[in-house]
């Protein structure tokens, strides 16, 4: 049950697009479509803003978006805002009964 | 309002045993598998355990299983983690989850706790 690899870091200016990939396995990732992506702000909980690879649940914007393919899936985040400046985290149901978070990246607007 | 809330952290040695308890509101508790998440100091999430919406499916992380139990109370609208045998690497704050879904499998989760802190150490 290995942790799914990200960047450590991304970044942009504020406009632009950043993409974040996660990497898993067969076993994970590459199987099942249980994958979701969380934001989290220093000091605050984490916040769903994607689930099933490419889903958004009511009240984020469209400016994020998912995808999946083959064992990575990856997070694009359009139009950068100040306040997306964040740890991003990927989640994907691992069989089993378990899950596994990615390793986490922290995204910088410039 | 949905509102998780979690306590029964502190400060405990290695080897001792701790509960910890999440109180949900605002939701219909049972109709959801709901999750523990933990987060060392400065370090990522880690997923550690959930539970079905029965209570009849239920899943550890490799690093926890044998040592930690996960039990839901539907009557009470509560979530417990109980963790026996702590070792220092379990310190971390812990955080309980609702997940979208009634299933265990589906992760997605939509309303986080603040979390309660586990502080293993000697």
């Amino acid at each position: 049950q290995s942790a799914l690899t990200q960047p450590p870091s991304a970044s942009g200016s504020p406009g632009q697009s950043v993409t974040i990939s996660c990497t898993g396995t067969s076993s994970d990732v590459g199987v099942y479509n249980y994958v979701s992506w969380y934001q989290q702000h220093p000091g605050k909980a984490p916040k769903l803003m994607i689930y099933e690879v490419s889903k958004r649940p009511s009240g984020v914007p469209d400016r994020f978006s998912g995808s999946k393919s083959g064992n990575t899936a990856s997070l694009t985040v359009s139009g950068l805002q100040a306040d997306d400046e964040a740890d991003y985290y990927c989640s994907s149901y691992a069989g089993s009964n378990k899950h596994v978070f990615g390793t986490g990246t922290k995204v910088t607007v410039l | 309002e949905v509102q998780l809330v979690e306590s029964g952290g502190g400060l405990v040695q290695p080897g001792r045993s701790l509960r910890l308890s999440c109180a949900a509101s605002g939701i219909t508790f049972d109709n959801y598998a709901i999750h523990w998440v933990r987060q060392a100091p400065g370090k990522g999430l880690e997923w550690v355990s959930g539970i079905s919406w029965t209570g009849g499916t239920i899943g550890f992380a490799d690093s926890v299983k044998g040592r930690f139990t996960i039990s839901r109370d539907n009557a009470k609208n509560s979530l417990y983690l109980q963790m026996n045998s702590l070792k220092t690497e379990d310190t971390a704050l812990y955080y309980c989850a609702k997940s979208l879904g009634s299933g265990i499998h589906e992760g997605a989760y939509n309303y986080w706790g603040q979390g309660t802190l586990v502080t293993v150490s000697s």
